[in-house]
């Protein structure tokens, strides 16, 4: 199984502030994915990242992936309460996928 | 066009008790994956089903755990003789598994187990 780190573990920021999420890797994946999961519920998928380089925006979410494909952040542009949940990055290994722990965000109103 | 469901949502059990997780993938979805996601850590890989097969149970973490699909529908995952351990929260996503990788999964809401 390849590991993913995925850091901070924990940030807490101000409404209208942005923030960086970071995932990295030793190993290649053919593709990593973005999710984001609130309580009691699944992961939600947010984007797809497949090619080396790659630069994908989503409203105020940008999401890179690493000339490498190794590594991958989620930039979020002036957070929003709504933004506050748990973004996991999920690697592409073959039909599953592995996740790395996570980054609880959560934004103060 | 109604999602993953998952019963129970939540299931309380004292150690060494049998439980049954159910899982109804989206219709038409032939892949099916169970997860493990413990208090604070990423989802863990447990068995992928491809319609009722599991090509891949190399997660699953002892012979307490077993799971079955019937068809290409509904899947069961079972845990004998609970432990303390296995209290997490599981989820089951499913994928059209037309295109091997890839794909979307759709992920359920999960089934929170605390074991007693």
């Amino acid at each position: 199984t390849q590991l993913l780190e995925q850091s901070p573990q924990f940030l807490s920021i101000q409404e209208g502030e942005n923030l960086t999420v970071y995932c990295n890797s030793s190993s290649v994946f053919s593709s990593l994915q973005w999710y984001r999961q609130e309580p009691g519920e699944g992961p939600v998928l947010l984007v797809t990242v497949v090619t080396g380089g790659e630069v994908k925006k989503l409203k105020r979410l940008t999401f890179q992936f690493g000339d490498a494909r190794k590594d991958s952040s989620l930039h979020i542009t002036a957070a929003q309460p709504g933004d506050t949940g748990l973004y996991l990055c999920a690697g592409d290994d073959d039909y599953k996928l592995s996740f790395g722990a996570g980054t609880t965000v959560t934004v103060r109103a | 066009g109604a999602g993953v469901s998952q019963s129970p949502s939540n299931k309380v059990t004292e150690k060494g008790k049998d439980v049954e997780l159910r899982c109804d993938p989206i219709s038409g979805h032939t892949a099916l994956y169970w997860y493990r996601q413990r208090l604070g850590q990423g989802l863990e890989f447990l068995i992928y089903f491809q319609g009722n097969s599991a090509p891949d149970k190399s997660g699953l973490p002892s012979d307490r755990f077993s799971a079955e699909r019937t068809g290409e529908s509904v899947s069961t995952l079972t845990i004998q003789r609970t432990q303390q351990e296995d209290s997490a929260v599981y989820l089951c996503a499913s994928s059209l598994g037309k295109y091997y990788d890839q794909e979307t999964q759709y992920f359920g809401p999960g089934t929170r187990l605390l074991v007693l």
